[in-house]
């Protein structure tokens, strides 16, 4: 299976900071990454698709970039309202797999 | 609009049987696969399987090969999971998700206890 790794686990900034997630696959997967934010006690929800396709409905101060091994959300101008885990998943190989989530904190 | 909506939270004891239901409406139920998902307390994401909702195939993840079913009733656009034999670390939330993770059901908690 492939892994994918998120760091760091946690993420703390102010109001109005640009952040940025990483997420690195243990193996190329081309673009095949995609975004979710899931809130304390939420459902997950889809970000970004594709490793940088928007989505509609999805605020544009979230974005992503990457290919291959190595995959980045960032958000633009952080808003309380962001305060959630951020998961990576990978659909270029069987099984699907999600990484293991970076908290986004707001100091 | 497209919506997934689960059923209510369960308690069961160890051994027992649960049905956990995903009814969608605002889309053609059989034009979309549905995957389920496992969420253990404090944990992260973990895919469980899917299953055609054309020709209700499940596929099944090697973790949840043995006391995991994926149904369906279609004429209802349901689908279901079914956990036999629960055991403790059966206790997590788990969310049904539209075939390409746009949608998600609110999540079912299940607490597996004696």
């Amino acid at each position: 299976d492939i892994l994918l790794t998120q760091s760091p686990a946690i993420l703390s900034v102010s109001p109005g900071e640009r952040v940025s997630f990483s997420c690195r696959a243990s193996q190329s997967i081309g673009t095949s990454i995609h975004w979710y934010q899931q809130r304390t006690n939420g459902s997950p929800r889809l970000l970004i698709k594709y490793a940088s396709e928007s989505i509609s409905g999805i605020p544009s101060r979230f974005s992503g970039s990457g290919s291959g091994t190595d995959f980045t959300l960032s958000i633009n101008s952080v808003e309380s309202e962001d305060i959630a885990d951020y998961y990576c998943q990978q659909s270029n190989s069987w099984p699907t797999t999600f990484g293991s989530g970076t908290k986004l904190e707001i100091k | 609009q497209i919506q997934l909506v689960q059923s209510g939270p369960e308690l069961k004891k160890p051994g027992e049987t649960v049905k956990i239901s995903c009814k969608a409406s605002g889309y053609t139920f059989t034009n979309y696969g549905m995957n389920w998902v496992k969420q253990a307390p404090g944990k992260g994401l973990k895919w469980m399987g899917w299953i055609n909702t054309n020709t209700g195939e499940p596929t099944y993840a090697e973790e949840f090969k043995g006391r995991f079913a994926f149904s369906l009733e279609t004429s209802a656009s349901t689908a279901y999971l079914q956990i036999n034999n629960l055991k403790n670390e059966d206790t997590a939330t788990y969310f049904c998700a539209r075939r390409d993770f746009d949608y998600w059901g609110q999540g079912t908690t299940l607490t597996v206890s004696s």
